[in-house]
């Protein structure tokens, strides 16, 4: 069986200022990875996906995560928050099958 | 545009009363799937279907039906809804389920509210 824990459910940055949001997975397989972004009354984007290739995944608008096997994490990171980052982030895990395992979300607010 | 429609956007309703959401995908994507959002709980697979007439029971299936006997559509049925169904639902296509390393599109969702 898989899951995902995403470790904060709300973090609050100021504006400029770097963005960590942690996502740790458990998975008996080798897993696909995702970060997706939803604004409020919309459905979910693709921020970025990792599939075994690079650890260091470069996704839209200036966010990345790093796959690390021996700690279980793939935690997103921007350097400088913009007010348009405010939004609910959430890690996606899949495996094997066909079927996706979503951790709790977390919500990013951004001070100005 | 590629996109996934869902209607209705918003629905109130009484239980037991039968409610039909509808998915439509115009992107030819093979894999369609619906998810619930439970604050807290992020997002939970229902059904999946990784084509035409092929659909299997995701993590909380129950009190829910499904179909595909077109491609495009993938619409969820709940026969007779509960109070614990109130709701958040998203239906999401990806072109095909192998593994299911290819991104999802999402629709913009569905609030149910089940009284």
């Amino acid at each position: 069986a898989q899951s995902v824990t995403q470790l904060d459910s709300h973090v609050s940055v100021s504006e400029g200022t770097p963005v960590l949001l942690r996502c740790n997975y458990s998975s008996s397989y080798s897993p696909s990875l995702f970060w997706y972004v939803q604004h409020p009354n919309k459905g979910l984007q693709l921020l970025l996906k990792y599939t075994s290739a690079a650890t260091l995944v470069k996704g839209i608008n200036g966010f990345e995560a790093e796959f690390k096997k021996s700690e279980t994490s793939f935690h997103l990171t921007k350097p400088s928050a913009h007010m348009s980052d405010a939004a609910e982030y959430f890690c996606v895990v899949t495996h094997a099958g066909n079927m996706l395992t979503f951790g709790g979300g977390t919500r990013l607010m951004v001070k100005p | 545009e590629a996109q996934v429609t869902q209607n209705p956007r918003y629905l109130i309703t009484v239980t037991g009363k039968k409610l039909t959401v509808t998915c439509s995908q115009n992107m030819n994507h093979e894999y369609m799937s619906w998810y619930r959002q439970d604050p807290g709980l992020g997002l939970r697979q229902i059904y999946y279907s990784m084509n035409v007439e092929v659909t299997d029971k995701g993590d909380v299936p129950e009190g829910y039906k499904v179909s595909r006997k077109e491609k495009r559509n993938f619409p969820l049925i709940l026969e007779s809804p509960s109070p614990n169904q109130t709701s958040l639902y998203f239906c999401a296509s990806s072109l095909t389920g192998q593994g299911t390393n290819q991104p999802q599109h999402f629709g913009d969702g569905t609030r149910l509210s089940i009284l």
